[in-house]
């Protein structure tokens, strides 16, 4: 089973910024936090990773709380183009590495 | 450079029939998976390689399912007596390594239909 909680949809208006939550209250030490994305009859698409610090790339930034329970993907400035389903997930080490998707939450972003 | 590729895009089979799905990963890579994504299911893990370690089979749903991995290049996930719960888009993605701290690429998926 997948070790995180997010809400199934959320609402964005394009160029805002869209904050897309994930609870992930049995984390273990070692475990990271990933967001991928996957866009409608694509491939999952990776976005950022991050263990317990403050993270931020092209794409995102990632915060995470300071007990590591929680976590907020955060998109800028939004465009119709991260229209998507974007997932939250729990990996480690000892996990060799495999995914365990959760439902993800559909982002959908509106002109 | 390339990215993850598989072949064929879309596969129609009969039920009862085997069919074999092949993933090429970007050159390079050591770590490749493979997932399917189905209506009901959702996006599920099947199988890991890794180098030349035994790979992870732990997602297989049946004995009906297995995969190989040639050269620890190319892959071929082979489903064999297909059945109808079987439809689904199967996803192959690589990765730097296997340990988890590196992001995986995921290829287009196969969608198989067993009518």
């Amino acid at each position: 089973d997948a070790k995180t909680t997010q809400p199934p949809s959320m609402d964005c208006a394009e160029g805002r910024a869209a904050n897309l939550p994930c609870n992930h209250s049995t984390i273990s030490g070692n475990e990271y936090v990933y967001w991928y994305r996957q866009i409608h009859s694509q491939g999952p698409q990776y976005i950022i990773h991050g263990l317990k610090n403050n993270e931020t790339n092209e794409m995102a930034s990632l915060i995470i709380t300071e007990d590591r329970k929680s976590s907020t993907l955060i998109l800028p400035h939004a465009t119709l183009r991260d229209t998507a389903v974007y997932y939250c997930i729990v990996s480690g080490s000892g996990n060799t590495g495999k995914l365990i998707f959760g439902q993800g939450t559909t982002l959908q972003v509106k002109p | 450079g390339a990215g993850v590729s598989q072949s064929p895009s879309n596969k129609v089979t009969e039920k009862g029939k085997d069919v074999e799905l092949r993933c090429d990963p970007i050159s390079g890579h050591t770590a490749l998976y493979w997932y399917r994504q189905s209506l009901g299911q959702g996006l599920e893990f099947l199988i890991y390689f890794q180098g030349n370690s035994a790979p992870d089979k732990s997602g297989l749903p049946s004995d009906r399912f297995s995969a190989e991995r040639t050269g620890g290049s190319v892959s071929t996930l082979t489903i064999q007596r297909t059945q109808q719960e079987d439809s689904a888009v199967y996803l192959c993605a690589s990765s730097a390594t296997g340990t988890g701290y590196y992001e995986q690429y995921f290829g287009p998926g196969t969608r198989l239909t067993v009518t």
